[in-house]
């Protein structure tokens, strides 16, 4: 079972930032946080994923609560191009370890 | 460069009917998974390879599922005597290191249609 929990499906209007939040209160201390995205008839594209620190790519940003049991993952400037399902995933340090889905949040960026 | 390819994109199947789907991973990639997408939901782990090794099956549903990777690069998700509760998209993933923090890399995935 997923070990996290995310709202069902959020709007953003484009050229806002989305901020799409995630809870994990179970976190355990050598589990990281990971993100990945879903576009329709396409495969999971990864994000970005973090431990403790924030995090920035050139996707988004990862923030992460001081007590590990949150974070929310920024798009700066979402696009009618960032609509998709997102995830967030919990996973230990591990090149084995397959990755949990749960259902994600659906972003709708509207123009 | 090129990414992790999957092959057909689309496949319909008569219940009963056998079929094959492949994989082909980014070159070099030690890691791969397979994973199943039922409608509206997100992907459920199957069985991962490390080279040629099977090092984990515990997602296929029945022995009906079975993969292979015999040198190490392409796989092939095999299932057999296909059912209607079969139907879902099959994703394949890469990734390149093997015991370390990595990234995995999907491919389009496979969609199984069974009548």
């Amino acid at each position: 079972d997923a070990k996290t929990t995310q709202p069902p499906s959020m709007d953003c209007a484009e050229g806002r930032a989305a901020n799409l939040p995630c809870n994990h209160s179970t976190i355990s201390g050598n589990e990281y946080v990971y993100w990945y995205r879903q576009i329709h008839s396409q495969g999971p594209q990864y994000i970005i994923h973090g431990l403790k620190n924030n995090e920035t790519n050139e996707m988004a940003s990862l923030i992460i609560t001081e007590d590990r049991k949150s974070s929310t993952l920024i798009l700066p400037h979402a696009t009618l191009r960032d609509t998709a399902v997102y995830y967030c995933i919990v996973r230990v340090n591990s090149g084995n370890t397959p990755l949990v889905f749960g259902k994600g949040t659906r972003l709708s960026v509207i123009a | 460069g090129a990414g992790v390819s999957q092959s057909p994109r689309y496949k319909v199947a008569k219940r009963g009917q056998d079929v094959a789907l492949r994989c082909d991973p980014i070159s070099g990639h030690v890691s791969l998974f397979w994973y199943q997408q039922a409608l509206g939901q997100g992907p459920e782990f199957l069985t991962y390879f490390q080279n040629e090794a099977q090092l984990d099956k515990s997602g296929l549903p029945s022995d009906r599922f079975f993969a292979e990777r015999p040198e190490g690069s392409v796989s092939t998700l095999k299932i057999q005597r296909t059912q209607q509760e079969d139907s879902a998209v099959y994703l394949c993933a890469s990734s390149t290191r093997q015991g370390f923090l990595d990234t995995q890399y999907f491919g389009p995935g496979t969609r199984l249609t069974v009548l």
